[in-house]
């Protein structure tokens, strides 16, 4: 059973508008939350983390959302870039735990210049 | 730095085959992980080490799966023998995990992947 869902597999924006990506998870002990971001032939990078003691963390044009009571977690990228086109992957671990993390089966993104 | 290094990048074989998978984490890092992405599953975790020892091999899907991390610095995912169904992109990810005083986790750093394909 996938305990972090990603129920969109795709996603398509324009350049300039806001891309929302959205993850639910099902284990309410999760308690620290990443979004990764893929290209083709590359390895997953960490983009942005949050806790579960916040509701919300901004780096530049990338802000992270977590609603605790609806188990949903969201990441906003505002402006969207050409660039910003990759597969992001929503992440979630419990407390100490060596680095374990559960992970969604990924969103595409593709920013349309 | 040099990240995760994962050889080789591509692996082609006939079903049967056995097939050797390596990695080589970021040196300092002391928790290795194997995934395993396919279209269907997003990203499975296979296996994970801490300290050169398996935490969890409750991913693994079958008994032809196998891995080992002999030092800190180089671990193996092996197929024997191997399947068309294991065809897939294979990551390797390391992160260091502190003392039990240490209350969060951290984020993991991936290589670049084995693609594999079994005829």
């Amino acid at each position: 059973d996938q305990q972090v869902k990603q129920n969109s597999p795709s996603l398509s924006v324009q350049e300039g508008r806001i891309s929302i990506l959205n993850c639910d998870y099902t284990n309410s002990m999760f308690d620290y939350f990443l979004w990764y971001k893929k290209y083709p032939a590359e390895g997953p990078t960490f983009l942005i983390s949050i806790s579960s003691i916040k509701d919300k963390n901004e780096d530049g044009r990338f802000t992270v959302f977590l609603n605790k009571s609806a188990k949903h977690l969201s990441l906003h990228i505002v402006p969207s870039q050409p660039g910003d086109s990759a597969v992001y992957f929503c992440a979630a671990s419990v407390g100490y735990n060596f680095n374990k993390f559960y992970f969604g089966s990924g969103t595409k993104l593709n920013v349309k210049p | 730095d040099a990240g995760v290094i994962q050889s080789p990048r591509h692996e082609v074989t006939e079903m049967g085959q056995e097939v050797t998978l390596r990695c080589k984490p970021i040196s300092g890092h002391n928790s290795l992980f194997w995934y395993r992405q396919t279209m269907m599953r997003g990203l499975e975790l296979l296996i994970y080490f801490n300290n050169n020892v398996p935490i969890d091999d409750s991913g693994m899907p079958e008994d032809r799966f196998s891995a080992k991390m002999p030092n800190a610095s180089f671990s193996t995912l092996k197929i024997q023998p191997s399947e068309p169904r294991d065809s897939a992109v294979y990551f390797c990810a390391s992160s260091f995990n502190g003392d039990r005083t240490f209350t969060g986790n951290q984020p993991q750093h991936f290589g670049d992947g084995t693609r594999l394909s079994i005829l």
